[in-house]
């Protein structure tokens, strides 16, 4: 079971530029979270997909952040243009719906910088 | 609302120390109730859960009951090992078919031989 996958696992851009953040949820799960961290403000939820569809995006800053599910095997996170104070570490995690019981299971991170 | 409070860290210990780091929670029905623990450069990993009252969660020597008197899910283990320096967070969920996990802040535990 290779897990779920986050690609790339480091990002260093400049202000103003495009970021995508990408994952690859666990086979047969058909729930998709995206978190952020960051020191100041922990661990915090931006958008969640539960069958490819968005459920709740309520978390998501402002536009320049948008996500996007097309098929159960693939979520982008899109910042455009970024900023210095986007800079934190993203994870995607994904899980099988079950009553929400279920675990979720996270991977590595995607750590960006943006200068 | 749902939110989780977690004791404030770091907390610093002695290997083969006794370990407890609280957790109380605030839920709007019956949560499941969690602890992931993260590795240093690394994401988070389930440690262990319970999904009602009075349920106990173990794993890899740590415990945590679920108190729904006291609203609370307490880890402990009994004694520690340099291996278990990690950030720990506690977590819950509603009960509701693909909702997202509510984490406490972290606390972060650091092991010395």
């Amino acid at each position: 079971d290779a897990g779920v996958i986050q690609s790339p696992r480091h990002e260093v851009t400049e202000m103003g530029q495009e970021v995508t953040l990408r994952c690859k949820p666990i086979s047969g799960h058909n729930s998709l979270f995206w978190y952020r961290q960051t020191m100041m403000r922990g661990l915090e939820l931006l958008i969640y997909f539960n069958n490819n569809v968005p459920i709740d995006d309520s978390g998501m800053p402002e536009d320049r952040f948008s996500a996007k599910m097309p098929n159960a095997s693939f979520s982008t996170l899109k910042i455009q243009p970024s900023e210095p104070r986007d800079s934190a570490v993203y994870f995607c995690a994904s899980s099988f719906s079950a009553g929400g019981q279920e675990t979720q299971y996270f991977g590595p991170g995607t750590r960006l910088l943006v200068l | 609302g749902n939110s989780v409070t977690q004791m404030e860290g770091p907390v610093t210990l002695s290997e083969e120390a006794f370990l407890t780091i609280n957790c109380t929670y605030t839920a709007t029905g019956y949560p499941s109730l969690f602890w992931y623990v993260q590795y240093p450069g690394e994401g988070l990993q389930l440690l262990l859960k319970a999904t009602k009252a009075d349920d106990k969660g173990s794993n890899k020597g740590f415990e945590a009951t679920y108190r729904k008197e006291t609203t609370s899910f307490h880890l402990e283990k009994g004694s520690v090992q340099v291996s278990d320096s990690a950030v720990y967070f506690c977590a819950l969920t509603i009960n509701q078919a693909g909702t997202a996990l509510i984490f406490g802040k972290g606390t972060t535990l650091s092991v010395s031989s």
